[in-house]
């Protein structure tokens, strides 16, 4: 089955400065890549999605590229704000036929963005 | 739009006591439902999926059962809590291939 690596666990940025994220994924047959943002005691919240026939998707100060070559991909969110601060997850998924669509997820990095 | 709920939002249960939680999504028909545990460390792990009604996939073998009586609703049950049932239970839904979205979950704690 799929297996996502997600890097780093933990990651400390001062406001205004840009953090990245990257993800790594085994199943060549994902073909869709989505980032989830979850907030302390929330339900996690998709906040950017990329599909394989893309290599790269913007959403203001959200940023997601694919490498499908070497099977990994980055959340790239420039200008931090505190509010950004949250554990991230990003997740694949092979959405392969049938009806069924699930998600591998990574185990998520906690983003503290300090004022 | 579509809406899903959760609840109860919190819960604390003794060791031994059964469980019900519930889902229901609104706004869309024959989604596909999900049920994921989230303990301590953050990491997801997905404990159920169902495709329709009556139709129910076990990711992994454990205390938990799960039923879907309707088209929207999805329910996560246990006949006895161990102290390893403790964790944030979030049921989450898609209604066509990729996007997947999340309830606000349900905080269980068992003493």
């Amino acid at each position: 089955g799929e297996n996502v690596e997600q890097h780093p666990s933990t990651l400390s940025v001062q406001e205004g400065d840009s953090a990245v994220i990257k993800c790594t994924y085994s199943d060549s047959a994902s073909n869709y890549f989505p980032w989830y943002k979850q907030e302390l005691g929330k339900g996690p919240q998709l906040i950017i999605d990329i599909r394989s026939n893309v290599g790269e998707k913007k959403d203001q100060r959200i940023a997601v590229t694919l490498n499908k070559t070497a099977k990994h991909f980055s959340l790239h969110i420039t200008e931090t704000q505190p509010e950004d601060s949250a554990v991230y997850f990003c997740a694949a998924s092979s959405g392969s036929g049938g009806s069924n669509y699930k998600l591998t997820f990574g185990k998520g990095t906690l983003l503290t963005v300090n004022p | 739009s579509q809406t899903i709920h959760q609840w109860p939002a919190t819960l604390v249960q003794p060791v031994g006591s059964p469980l019900s939680l519930e889902c229901t999504v609104e706004g869309t028909s024959n989604p596909n439902l999900y049920w994921y545990r989230q303990a301590a460390g953050r990491g997801l792990q997905l404990l159920f999926y169902s495709v329709g009604i009556g139709q129910i996939s076990s990711e992994v073998p454990q205390n938990l059962s799960a039923s879907r009586p309707q088209d929207r609703q999805f329910i996560l049950s246990s006949k006895k809590l161990l102290l390893s049932d403790s964790g944030f239970y979030l049921c989450a839904w898609n209604s066509r291939p990729y996007e997947q979205y999340f309830g606000p979950g349900t905080r269980l704690t068992v003493t």
